[in-house]
């Protein structure tokens, strides 16, 4: 079965610190990949995503991911993190041409001033 | 709507009673699904519809938990006979769809679900 690992559960930084935030996956066919994130109180929200082309993919506020195909990977990035960041993060990756998202377990952000 | 409405947004029930949980999707998503997502837990799949049909019902935990759409629109979830490990927050989500395609998913704020 297609399963995504998150492997941080719990991740606290000082603000400017860089982030990263690890997401690999199972399934080894066409694989679409997203970031969502969660701020407190809030819904979840799409970060960004990958569905082909370049590799490097960015999304809204500063944050950005790599696909790296060999290593089954889609790390989330950030250089220069904020005390705003602090929220859970979510990898999800679903196969090309189904719809079903498959979410990892979630990561959760402390970023302290 | 602008966004995925779900109601209501917070329910304590009792353990055996029936509940219904209702999803209004983006206007004019095709695709609607269903999450939960327990306390420490990632996002669980629950159910997929695409229109009115529901091509990937795989997620649903038992024969509790059921779900329909009708006129390719709003969405229930029921969980009959409630225990309290159905206490969850449960997630609708819609997206654009349509057979073989990728869109992003966009999700509704939840119903939070306590099963006393």
């Amino acid at each position: 079965a297609q399963s995504v690992s998150q492997h941080n559960h719990h991740v606290i930084l000082s603000e400017a610190a860089s982030l990263e935030l690890g997401c690999n996956y199972s399934y080894g066919g066409t694989v679409n990949l997203f970031w969502y994130v969660q701020y407190p109180g809030q819904h979840l929200q799409l970060l960004l995503k990958y569905f082909s082309g370049d590799p490097l993919v960015k999304g809204i506020k500063g944050f950005e991911a790599e696909f790296i195909k060999s290593k089954f990977s889609f790390n989330l990035r950030k250089p220069s993190v904020q005390w705003s960041d602090t929220a859970e993060y979510f990898c999800a990756v679903t196969r090309t041409g189904f719809q079903k998202l498959v979410f990892g377990t979630g990561t959760r952000l402390l970023v302290s001033p | 709507g602008a966004g995925v409405s779900q109601s209501p947004s917070n329910k304590v029930t009792e353990k055996g009673k029936d509940v219904e949980l209702r999803c209004d999707p983006i206007s004019g998503h095709t695709a609607l699904y269903w999450y939960r997502q327990s306390l420490g837990q990632g996002l669980e799949f629950l159910i997929y519809f695409q229109g009115n049909s529901a091509p990937d019902k795989s997620g649903l935990p038992s024969d509790r938990f059921s779900a329909e759409r009708t006129g390719g629109s709003v969405s229930t979830l029921t969980i009959q006979r409630t225990q309290q490990e159905d206490s969850a927050v449960y997630l609708c989500a819609s997206s654009l769809g349509g057979q073989g395609s990728v869109d992003t998913i966009y999700f509704g704020e939840g119903s939070w679900l306590t099963v006393v």
